[in-house]
């Protein structure tokens, strides 16, 4: 399998912490896309960082990316309660058609 | 716009059975795939395409067609449901194959 990982599988914070998760892949990508799931609901693009370069931010987002290690992580600043959700990060290859997605991070914010 | 949309929502069928999942967008996306998401495993590619006419199999694309009749359009067939079959699927599309996907919310499928 060409899926990536994250880590950790699950993880269990207060609201207003940081919350960090991490993604590592296998192959040479173009880009690395980050995405939010809700329980029960499909998922939602949340940031998408290229192949050269190293970090981006959205509002209370901030991806980084070392294309030398193959892995990422997201970063989530001041988190609420609304942030509970699961977090998939997703490869795109350079000589490929197709998104591998990592297995996921379960976040749970304790209000 | 309705944005992905996908039908049914839940559906059980028994061994053998065959059905269609069915996925639309109306977003002229030009790349559309199907996933299948179980505990664990995250969502892993089952088929794609790059455009009306054109498709490609992903990671597990054993027990299930696709076609791409039309922009809009990118059907799901279960050809002789198993229970291995059990799962959420979902569908997504975008502008390219490099770019954010969109997707539906999902059918959640039961075989027994």
């Amino acid at each position: 399998s060409q899926q990536g990982e994250e880590d950790p599988q699950a993880l269990s914070i207060q609201e207003g912490e940081n919350a960090t998760m991490n993604c590592s892949y296998k192959t040479s990508i173009n880009n690395l896309q980050w995405y939010r799931q809700n329980s029960g609901r499909g998922l939602v693009h949340l940031i998408l960082i290229r192949s050269n370069e190293r970090e981006k931010h959205s509002g209370r987002l901030r991806v980084t990316l070392d294309t030398s290690k193959k892995s990422s992580s997201l970063l989530i600043t001041a988190s609420r309660a609304a942030d509970t959700a699961s977090y998939f990060c997703a490869t795109v290859s350079n000589t490929g058609n197709q998104f591998y997605f990592g297995t996921g991070t379960s976040l749970t914010v304790i209000p | 716009n309705a944005g992905v949309t996908q039908t049914p929502k839940f559906q059980v069928l028994k061994t053998g059975q065959s059905m269609t999942l069915q996925c639309a967008q109306d977003m002229n996306h030009e790349y559309m795939s199907w996933y299948r998401q179980d505990p664990g495993m995250g969502l892993r590619l089952i088929h794609y395409s790059v455009g009306a006419g054109i498709t490609d199999q992903g990671e597990v694309p054993n027990g299930y067609n696709v076609s791409r009749s039309t922009t809009e359009d990118f059907p799901l067939r279960l050809l002789s449901a198993a229970p291995s079959q059990t799962s959420v699927y979902f569908c997504a599309s975008s502008s390219a194959r490099y770019n954010e996907q969109f997707f539906g919310p999902g059918t959640r499928l039961t075989v027994l």
